[in-house]
């Protein structure tokens, strides 16, 4: 009964290369979120939609499109992978942001994204 | 451009004692703040949360102080068990609709 899931778990592959990390949330959320933990360990949001729509793009390389399909799902499709793009990105989900419980966030298990 | 310092990496504490963790603030236009905890290969889980109208929120063996002219708050965890054991990672938001930040996380080891 996983609350916020993703697939896969780990991915390793080539610069270059084009690849997607999905997540889905069964808790009736309308906010879905991608976060990326990189080397220094900070943990920064990188979009947020609600309700499939684009809410917070905060400054993310055109090279990341993410698609919310409907308001559990919500994707990560990456371009032209680089060496930069290696860390650990986490899928996560609240009630609509503008409200404390929207800062309650659920994390899936994250997915490590490993470029060579 | 650090918006949430947490200074400390790391924290070792006994059994049964009390845990501190802190972290400052530098945006003063932060008016909610949380606390999560993240075990390995797991996604951080939300702990406890504190509006700035209050400074002190207690559950259970978790409590939450803020200090709204120092921009610092502290998280203490009395007593500590062994499965407290993982990062710490303070959260602050504008509760205008705008993003957590979140800090670096400090990692705490409660020693049996």
């Amino acid at each position: 009964d996983t609350a916020v899931s993703q697939t896969p778990k780990y991915l390793v592959t080539q610069m270059g290369n084009d690849k997607s990390i999905k997540c889905e949330q069964n808790l009736g959320h309308d906010t879905m979120y991608w976060y990326k933990q990189d080397s220094k360990k900070f943990l920064k949001i990188m979009f947020s939609y609600n309700n499939k729509e684009l809410i917070i793009n905060e400054t993310v390389p055109n090279r990341f499109s993410p698609k919310s399909p409907d308001k559990a799902h919500l994707n990560l499709h990456i371009n032209s992978l680089e060496l930069g793009d290696s860390a650990v990105y986490f899928c996560a989900s609240s009630h609509g942001l503008g409200s404390a419980r929207g800062y309650e966030q659920y994390f899936g298990p994250g997915t490590r994204l490993t470029v060579t | 451009d650090q918006q949430v310092k947490q200074n400390s990496p790391s924290l070792s504490v006994q059994e049964g004692r009390i845990s501190i963790l802190n972290c400052d603030y530098t945006n003063s236009m932060f008016d909610y703040f949380l606390w999560y905890k993240k075990y390995p290969a797991e996604g951080p889980t939300f702990l406890i949360s504190i509006s700035s109208i209050k400074d002190k929120n207690e559950d259970g063996r978790f409590t939450v102080f803020l200090n709204k002219s120092a921009k610092h708050l502290s998280l203490h965890i009395v007593p500590s068990q062994p499965g407290d054991s993982a990062v710490y990672f303070c959260a602050a938001a504008n509760s205008g609709n705008t993003p957590l930040v979140f800090g670096k996380g400090t990692r705490l080891s409660v020693i049996a």
